[in-house]
């Protein structure tokens, strides 16, 4: 089946360490996104990738770091900089970016991240 | 001002009712409208593109007013099923710019 995953589904953190979450998709898609959601909010653009090798800052990127090596593969990293981490992070990819054409973005299941 | 604002709600309805969610948007140049549904701790899915000359899928119709910079959604024969948040979306063309909006949470009650 074709779809996004991200993992783990729930993770939980230490001030002052850094964490990586996991988004592959198979779908064959340009474009991906990292978005954070905080409760009562809409979700926030944090970085997202056109291609390979490429990724841009989007409104909210400060505390946070992104690789795009391989096509289907966008992982964030959490690092220690970022400084009210605890949140709702959605990954998502589309055909083409969101804005240039109609293509929609897809959506993976989320990881909600916790800071102890 | 918000670049993407929606009623604030909640909008608690019974079965059977119609229910309209209203957005507006900032920007003039945006090109590209969405509504998503998100359910309670999930991630949103997308329920339905937005047109110029609006579109209706089934129960749901929506509209786009571009000069007034507005946007709708209507749920007819409200389901108890369609209890989720409805969010706004809203993409500029040229760069890369897609604004989500807050979202409306939608209760429908037996």
């Amino acid at each position: 089946d074709g779809g996004i995953t991200q993992s783990p589904k729930y993770l939980f953190r230490k001030e002052g360490q850094n964490v990586t979450l996991s988004c592959e998709q198979n779908l064959n898609h340009d474009a991906m996104y990292w978005y954070r959601q905080d409760p009562g909010q809409g979700l926030r653009l944090i970085y997202y990738s056109q291609i390979v090798n490429d990724f841009q800052k989007g409104d909210i990127a400060e505390g946070y770091s992104v690789s795009r090596e391989k096509k289907e593969s966008f992982p964030l990293t959490v690092t220690s900089a970022q400084k009210n981490p605890t949140a709702f992070y959605l990954c998502a990819s589309s055909w083409r970016l969101a804005g240039v054409s109609t293509d929609t973005q897809y959506f993976g299941p989320g990881t909600r991240l916790t800071v102890l | 001002r918000k670049e993407v604002e929606q009623d604030p709600g909640p909008f608690n309805v019974p079965e059977g009712a119609t229910v309209a969610f209203n957005c507006t948007y900032s920007n003039s140049a945006s090109q590209s409208f969405f509504w998503y549904r998100q359910d309670c701790r999930k991630e949103p899915k997308l329920l339905m593109s937005v047109y110029s000359s609006g579109n209706e899928d089934g129960r749901f119709t929506a509209q786009l007013n571009r000069a007034s910079q507005y946007i709708s959604l209507l749920i007819r024969d409200s389901k108890l099923s369609d209890s989720a948040t409805y969010l706004c979306v809203v993409a500029d063309t040229g760069g890369f710019k897609t604004i989500f909006g807050a979202g409306t949470r939608l209760f429908v009650k037996a």
